[in-house]
């Protein structure tokens, strides 16, 4: 079965530490989201990738986090320096859309973030 | 305002009850919709899209109503199985997907 792969599946780091999460998407998909889930915010869109080019990154705080594509196997995820707030599960989830597609949306397992 | 309101419950139900959710959305563009049912510190995934004309599947049944934005999920039958939380999406052009925070379901013997 094809299937999203995020790493680390855990990570517990301290305040002021860099934080890199990875996603490897669905071969052949086209488009990659980046999501973080919390019990009081839900899932809130982080940004996504079309084609790897940025499309929409308004969700993430720009001052600490920063999102790439290098090649179309690998998505990432930085935060530098990273704070208590931001402990969270971090989902990453492709898609193959535009023309006839569903855009059915496919996660990953989630990366689960714990900020001392 | 998040752009997708859901009631988070928990909505408690016996088995065999008949449950329905509803998700409003904030704007008007949006043009499509989806449920997805995540189950505890697992991911989302996609239980059904949310058309026009309405659409059934199985026990779930999804509607939209555009005039007063929001859409529907009724579960009838409902099975221990059925417990989750259920999450309403609504996508901008196929591309940008908006997440409710989840209507959480209990399915009790």
């Amino acid at each position: 079965d094809a299937r999203v792969t995020q790493t680390p599946r855990h990570k517990v780091t301290e305040m002021g530490q860099e934080v890199t999460m990875r996603c490897q998407p669905i071969l052949g998909h086209n488009t990659v989201f980046w999501y973080r889930q919390t019990m009081m915010q839900g899932l809130e869109l982080l940004a996504y990738f079309r084609n790897r080019a940025p499309l929409d990154d308004s969700g993430m705080p720009k001052d600490r986090f920063s999102a790439e594509m290098p090649d179309a196997t690998l998505a990432t995820l930085k935060i530098q320096p990273s704070e208590p707030r931001d402990s969270a599960v971090y989902f990453c989830a492709s898609a193959q859309t535009g023309g006839a597609n569903t855009g059915e949306l496919f996660f990953g397992e989630g990366s689960r973030l714990t900020v001392l | 305002r998040k752009e997708v309101e859901q009631d988070p419950g928990p909505f408690n139900v016996p088995e065999g009850a008949t449950v329905a959710f509803n998700c409003t959305y904030s704007n008007s563009a949006s043009q499509s919709f989806f449920w997805y049912r995540q189950d505890c510190r697992k991911e989302p995934k996609l239980l059904m899209s949310v058309y026009s004309s309405g659409n059934e599947d199985g026990r779930f049944t999804a509607q939209l109503n555009r005039a007063s934005q929001y859409i529907s999920l009724l579960i009838r039958d409902s099975k221990l199985s059925d417990s989750a939380t259920y999450l309403c999406v609504w996508g901008v052009n196929f591309n940008k997907f908006y997440f409710g925070s989840g209507t959480k379901l209990n399915v009790k013997p």
